[in-house]
């Protein structure tokens, strides 16, 4: 049982270069979550899904798109990376059955991308 | 909106001894839930231990426990007999049950001494 799988696990581009994580969960649930993780400042949501084809803003969703392509996948892309959004990226997924059995969400094992 | 504030950016404590993690939040729901992630050097979200908010008994898991003032609203862990794999960030977080979303604090560096 894989869980939450990201892809890649590091990756270094250049300013203005573009870019995309990708995010697959085995576990049939319907909301997906993409946060950044900076030192001193946590994890702090990027974009997060509901469900399949909804995709919504987080706190920090300036220079980031996504795309929840079906259940199991939620893609996010830098269009054109900048140094400040070098950080660890993190994906978790979280299905509406778990608040019965108050579940918390699955993370994935993070990406660290800097940007040069 | 909610907020989650730890004040130790940074802890140490010596092997086998207790130490005591702060957590505060602030929310004007009544029903949610509270964690404490621990994030290794390995990157990985660990989940500690969890508590829901209807509940008035302390959660514990083994050497972890927490003290979980609801009216205070602050929500510390407590790592009894510390042990060098505790080493960690530990992230406190909150979520609210008609919402799907975490909102975490900026971590405590927590380092066990041998």
């Amino acid at each position: 049982n894989a869980g939450v799988t990201q892809t890649p696990k590091f990756q270094v581009l250049k300013t203005g270069q573009s870019m995309t994580l990708q995010c697959a969960q085995d576990m049939n649930h319907n909301s997906m979550y993409w946060y950044r993780q900076d030192p001193g400042m946590g994890l702090r949501l990027i974009y997060y899904s509901a469900s399949e084809g909804t995709t919504d803003k987080g706190e920090v969703p300036n220079g980031y798109n996504v795309s929840r392509l079906n259940k199991r996948e939620f893609s996010l892309r830098l269009e054109s990376a900048a140094p400040s959004q070098t950080s660890v990226y993190f994906c978790a997924s979280y299905g509406t059955w778990a608040a019965e059995t108050h579940q918390p969400q699955h993370f994935g094992d993070g990406t660290r991308l800097s940007i040069l | 909106a909610q907020t989650v504030t730890q004040s130790q950016p940074e802890m140490s404590v010596q092997e086998a001894e207790t130490v005591t993690l702060s957590c505060t939040y602030d929310t004007s729901e009544n029903n949610y839930y509270l964690f404490w992630y621990k994030q290794p050097p390995s990157r990985q979200m660990i989940l500690v231990i969890r508590q829901e908010a209807y509940k008035q008994q302390n959660a514990t898991e083994n050497r972890f426990s927490v003290n979980f003032q609801k009216a205070a609203k602050s929500f510390s862990l407590k790592i009894s007999d510390s042990q060098l794999g505790d080493t960690a960030m530990y992230f406190c977080a909150f979520m609210m049950l008609r919402s799907e979303k975490l909102v975490f604090g900026k971590g405590t560096k927590l380092t066990v001494n041998p």
